[in-house]
């Protein structure tokens, strides 16, 4: 399965942006780049997800490198509840047309009063 | 709002003892998972289906099985539970494919088994 990448830790401050990156070098051409966020004690949420294009969303915006091996969660202004695990993950084929998700160990974000 | 519920919130069992964790979604989902998270591991994908009575192995399969008799419902048995089996168990649910890629997936809150 193609992997990603992402910086186990980072630190914003309330109000200002936030740029969590990835790499995923080996992607391919079918596959999806999703994110999700854990708070604590919960299940994962999704983010946002994109192909080869840029995406905005209420949550987010993902910018995604033209050669698609590397990508760009940002949140325009971090809250307090923004502290989480962002995931950055390939949704690959596995099996005719059916996805799967496969999780690597994400950043840990936290976010300074 | 939609959902994915985890019957138990938390759970002590016994080694040996069979368990089942069972989970139902409420968005007519083709689409389920189970994932386990232990700490410096991440989430780890367990079993998922994407159909009823359709089952595929995950990454980390031995000392599982699951059941999908309805569309709803996703069960993951521990056989004979084992001390290592102890850890959060995640189940999530989305759409299939053909059309609604661009749905995420919807997890439910976790169960956290204890095996003593």
């Amino acid at each position: 399965d193609a992997k990603t990448t992402q910086p186990n830790s980072m630190e914003s401050n309330e109000e200002e942006p936030v740029h969590l990156p990835c790499n995923h070098s080996t992607i391919s051409g079918t596959d999806y780049i999703h994110w999700y966020r854990q708070l604590p004690s919960q299940g994962p949420e999704y983010v946002i997800h994109g192909l080869t294009s840029n995406v905005n969303n209420r949550m987010a915006s993902l910018a995604i490198a033209e050669d698609r091996k590397s990508s760009t969660l940002i949140l325009h202004r971090a809250t307090l509840r923004d502290a989480a695990v962002y995931y950055c993950i390939l949704r690959t084929l596995s099996g005719g047309s059916n996805y799967k998700l496969t999780f690597g160990k994400g950043t840990l974000l936290t976010v300074n009063p | 709002d939609v959902k994915v519920t985890q019957s138990s919130r938390y759970l002590v069992k016994r080694t040996g003892e069979k368990v089942f964790l069972e989970c139902v979604q409420d968005m007519d989902h083709e689409n389920m998972f189970w994932y386990r998270q232990d700490p410096g591991l991440g989430l780890r994908l367990i079993y998922f289906s994407y159909d009823v009575k359709m089952k595929e192995k995950g990454d980390i399969p031995e000392g599982y099985s699951v059941s999908r008799e309805k569309k709803e419902r996703f069960s993951l048995i521990l056989e004979s539970a084992s001390t290592n089996q102890t850890s959060m168990y995640l189940c999530a649910s989305s759409f299939g494919t053909g059309g609604r890629i661009g749905y995420g997936y919807t997890f439910g809150s976790g169960t956290r088994l204890t095996v003593v």
